[in-house]
């Protein structure tokens, strides 16, 4: 089993629709990242987060330590919005991130 | 000014060749990462420099794989006797300090054949 799980990997939807991506972790963790890499590989770091939640525009992203899951939130999705968004987490003590596999989002007008 | 620069952005050697690829993170940032894209696979950890600390190696897959930074800046990974395996994508990332936010390099495209 891996150690960072993310679900859906696969998502479609309309535009405008709000867009839930899970990540469940099997780690000790200092710290949850949520990244998205567009076609062309750049990838962009949206949020870090150990506790709580964090808005920025019409992204959320969530975080349960006790139960060891993160969402990430979209609001009124875009086309623009189609990315693979990929959760990995910090380990305790050390830098290294441990990636989940990505979710590929496609957001259709 | 400028993000975390990575060069070259794409790279097609033939296999048994070395190749150096080189990250330049932005300025002031202690910490240095490198990370490897695997065709349709996820992101792995390579190795990571955090100011003058040893770095922590862990996640090279072989000891063709090494790296290195000097005066805390410019890093450069290199791959002797490339195989075809080992054909990625190579992320580089900075941060102002350990347990800050990542800033990403658009990566270098390793092809070999």
């Amino acid at each position: 089993k891996n150690e960072v799980e993310q679900s859906p990997q696969n998502l479609t939807a309309q535009e405008g629709e709000f867009i839930t991506i899970n990540c469940s972790y099997s780690v000790g963790i200092s710290a949850l990242h949520w990244l998205q890499q567009h076609p062309g590989g750049g990838i962009v770091s949206l949020f870090m987060l150990s506790s709580g939640k964090k808005k920025h525009g019409r992204l959320i992203a969530t975080i349960n330590i006790q139960e060891k899951h993160s969402s990430l939130h979209i609001t009124a999705s875009h086309p623009r919005d189609s990315a693979v968004y990929i959760c990995a987490v910090g380990r305790l003590r050390n830098e290294k991130l441990t990636f989940g596999t990505g979710t590929r989002l496609t957001i259709i007008p | 000014g400028a993000g975390v620069s990575q060069s070259p952005s794409n790279k097609v050697t033939e296999k048994g060749k070395d190749v150096e690829l080189r990250c330049d993170p932005i300025s002031g940032h202690t910490a240095l990462y490198w990370y490897r894209q695997s065709l349709g696979q996820g992101l792995e950890f390579l190795i990571y420099f955090q100011g003058n600390s040893a770095p922590d190696k862990s996640g090279l897959p072989s000891d063709r794989f090494s790296a290195e930074r000097t005066g805390g800046s410019v890093s450069t990974l290199t791959i002797q006797r490339t195989q075809q395996e080992d054909s990625a994508v190579y992320l580089c990332a900075s941060s102002l300090v350990r347990g800050s936010p990542l800033h990403f390099g658009n990566g270098t495209r390793l092809t070999v054949t």
